[in-house]
């Protein structure tokens, strides 16, 4: 059975600090790594995908992957008000593979 | 343009019923999807479908079935509604081959009373 594993929060964090979102999975046979947010009643939208072990940093968000750990992760720098959303990491194998979601971490920061 | 759509946005409809759920995409994309996100906000995937295989999650009851007319729409039909089935159904597409994003539409929001 294919698991993604997440803290479900709720994660708080001061404006303009760092956030970091942890991320597990069971099945080593994912090939790629996602990031989603999804704010509430709106559908998810993708943040950073990545599929390489190492870090890949897109403006204030990195993710990081090491897939001997099967960990991935992301932090969020000079967190915002508006990054308050629940943030799902998402793994998929390949070919026409659906994503196994986790579970989201709620992240809420704070002015 | 919207890049993926679905109808309707809300769904209200009585246990035992049989109900559909529309979508279309106009990227072009080869793959089509249906998730579940249930109260807790569990987001699970249903079936992928494209012109070469339909992958079903186990898990899913008999009850539901993607039908495809054409490679831009992936309709869910639902048969004998029932309470459990109330949920957010999203559907997605995307290119296979590609690590790129899965585009989700904006959700039909299914209640079964």
């Amino acid at each position: 059975q294919k698991e993604v594993e997440q803290n479900s929060g709720p994660l708080s964090v001061p404006e303009g600090a760092i956030a970091s979102l942890n991320c597990t999975y069971s099945d080593r046979g994912s090939q790629s790594f996602f990031w989603y947010r999804q704010y509430s009643g709106k559908s998810p939208e993708l943040i950073m995908f990545i599929y390489s072990n190492g870090d890949k940093e897109d403006g204030r968000f990195t993710a990081q992957l090491n897939k001997a750990s099967q960990y991935v992760s992301l932090l969020i720098r000079d967190s915002q008000p508006s990054d308050s959303a629940t943030y799902l990491c998402a793994v998929r194998r390949g070919g026409a593979d659906g994503l196994t979601f986790g579970k989201g971490t709620h992240l809420i920061i704070q002015p | 343009d919207t890049a993926v759509s679905q109808t309707p946005k809300y769904l209200v409809t009585q246990m035992g019923n049989d109900k559909s759920i529309k979508c279309e995409q106009n990227l072009g994309h080869d793959t089509m999807y249906w998730y579940k996100q249930d109260s807790k906000k569990f987001l699970k995937i249903m079936f992928s479908y494209n012109n070469k295989e339909l992958i079903i999650n186990e898990t899913v009851p008999n009850r539901f079935s993607p039908k495809s007319p054409d490679k831009a729409h992936l309709n869910l039909h639902i048969n004998s509604l029932e309470l459990g089935d109330s949920a957010v159904y999203f559907c997605a597409s995307s290119q296979v081959g590609q690590v790129v994003e899965q585009y989700f539409g904006p959700g039909t929001r299914l209640t079964v009373t």
